[in-house]
């Protein structure tokens, strides 16, 4: 079964229009949540670490946040250069690292 | 600094031949893992090795099997391939448990 679900799948945005992602886990014993950026062929690219509930990081536009089972990866105003696939992954158990499918994110300008 | 050099970029290979891909982990890096990544999916755990030993691995067939040389660089093997093992092929590495994953670029492997 998904152990960690990313939503929405796909979503389009305006150029400056603000939005939230979703990512839920079911993993038990999380040892840090990770958000990574992803643009067409290439490999994923560090964005955050959360380790705990409660926890924020910021970085420019983005902004995530963790409870006990989900994170959220807020974009404020966003650019056209933010268009990408946004991956979460769940740390857990014997540091193995489960992926979500991803957020595609379309900015239109 | 250098990040995760992976080689080769892209492949195109036989059904049933094997094939050799190659990752460098980023300098100071002991631990690499291998990703598989089919087109519009997440990144699927191959396995993971640290201090020259497989320390796990996911939900991959025996045809997949790895190394990893005295300077943490590995390999990622594949035997008698299959047009299912068509994909971008991820190596990530990190200093230890906790940290974050550094990826590298992907060797994109096409299966004929």
């Amino acid at each position: 079964e998904d152990q960690v679900t990313q939503s929405p799948e796909a979503l389009r945005l305006q150029e400056g229009e603000s939005s939230s992602l979703n990512c839920s886990y079911t993993v038990s014993g999380l040892r840090g949540l990770f958000w990574y950026r992803q643009d067409p062929g290439k490999g994923p690219e560090f964005l955050f670490t959360l380790y705990s509930a409660g926890e924020e990081k910021e970085k420019e536009r983005l902004k995530a946040t963790l409870t006990k089972k989900e994170s959220f990866l807020h974009i404020t105003a966003p650019k056209p250069e933010d268009s990408a696939t946004y991956l979460c992954a769940v740390l857990y158990g014997n540091n193995r690292l489960a992926f979500g499918k991803g957020n595609q994110v379309v900015v239109i300008p | 600094d250098a990040g995760v050099t992976q080689s080769p970029t892209h492949l195109i290979k036989t059904r049933g031949q094997q094939v050799t891909l190659r990752c460098s982990p980023k300098s100071g890096h002991d631990t690499v893992s291998w990703y598989q990544q089919a087109l519009g999916q997440g990144p699927q755990f191959i396995f993971q090795y640290y201090e020259e030993e497989e320390r796990q691995r996911g939900n991959f067939p025996d045809r997949f099997s790895g190394h990893q040389f005295p300077n943490y660089s590995s390999e990622l093997n594949v035997n008698a391939l299959l047009l299912g093992d068509s994909a971008l092929y991820l190596c990530a590495s990190s200093p230890g448990e906790d940290y974050g994953y550094t990826f590298g670029s992907g060797t994109r492997l096409t299966v004929v």
